[in-house]
């Protein structure tokens, strides 16, 4: 089946400052979805992404299918973004295979 | 709009003891319906999956079971809890399978004691 990969693991960032998180995935998606779980657990959509950019205030997201990747941007963080980040990939069918996550802590 | 609820939020259970969670999602018919787990620190696993009344499909052997009695309904049960079992449990739907997004309740923080 698909893997999903995230990078990086673990990040910390100065209020203010901009960050980039990947989601490599092994195979074509039909759906690649990022979410913020903030620390109360609550999974929050942030983009339905198969392909191509979105953005959505200070996040946006760019997907290039044909490398098989997604990238989630950041700007301006603010303490509010902490949480673990996750993207969702789909390859058709009914399970959604989720990476490991990138936990982000952002400092006041 | 489309709303997802879960209850109970969070439950502490004796090993050994019966199980049962909750999710209905309101604003949207026929669904399909999805219950994950999500083990602390970790990414989340599906662990069944309705595409309608009656039809559920299992991913992972387990000692948990799912039901949906009614369109909108979709309950995770077990007989008897095991250690392992603890976790937190996240319900979600979607409109169609694959190529459709995702959305999930607030979950339920599940520890066995």
């Amino acid at each position: 089946g698909i893997q999903v990969e995230q990078s990086p693991p673990d990040l910390i960032l100065q209020e203010g400052a901009n960050s980039t998180l990947r989601c490599n995935f092994s195979d074509s998606v039909n759906n690649l979805q990022w979410f913020h779980q903030n620390p109360w657990g609550q999974l929050i959509n942030l983009f339905y992404i198969p392909s191509g950019t979105k953005q959505n205030g200070r996040l946006s997201a760019t997907t290039v299918a044909t490398e098989r990747y997604s990238l989630l941007y950041i700007s301006s963080s603010q303490t509010t973004d902490s949480g673990v980040y996750f993207c969702a990939a789909n390859t058709g069918g009914f399970k959604t295979i989720f990476g490991a996550g990138t936990r982000l802590f952002v400092k006041a | 709009s489309q709303t997802i609820h879960q209850w109970p939020a969070t439950l502490v259970q004796p090993v050994g003891s019966p199980l049962s969670l909750e999710c209905t999602v309101e604003g949207t018919s026929n669904p399909n319906l999805y219950w994950y787990r999500q083990a602390a620190g970790r990414g989340l696993q599906l662990l069944f999956y309705s595409v309608g009344i009656g039809q559920i499909s299992s991913e992972v052997p387990q000692n948990l079971s799912a039901s949906r009695p009614q369109d909108r309904q979709f309950i995770l049960s077990s007989k008897k809890l095991l250690l392992s079992d603890s976790g937190f449990y996240l319900c979600a739907w979607s409109v169609l399978a694959g190529n459709q997004p995702q959305h999930f309740g607030d979950g339920t923080r599940l520890s066995i004691l």
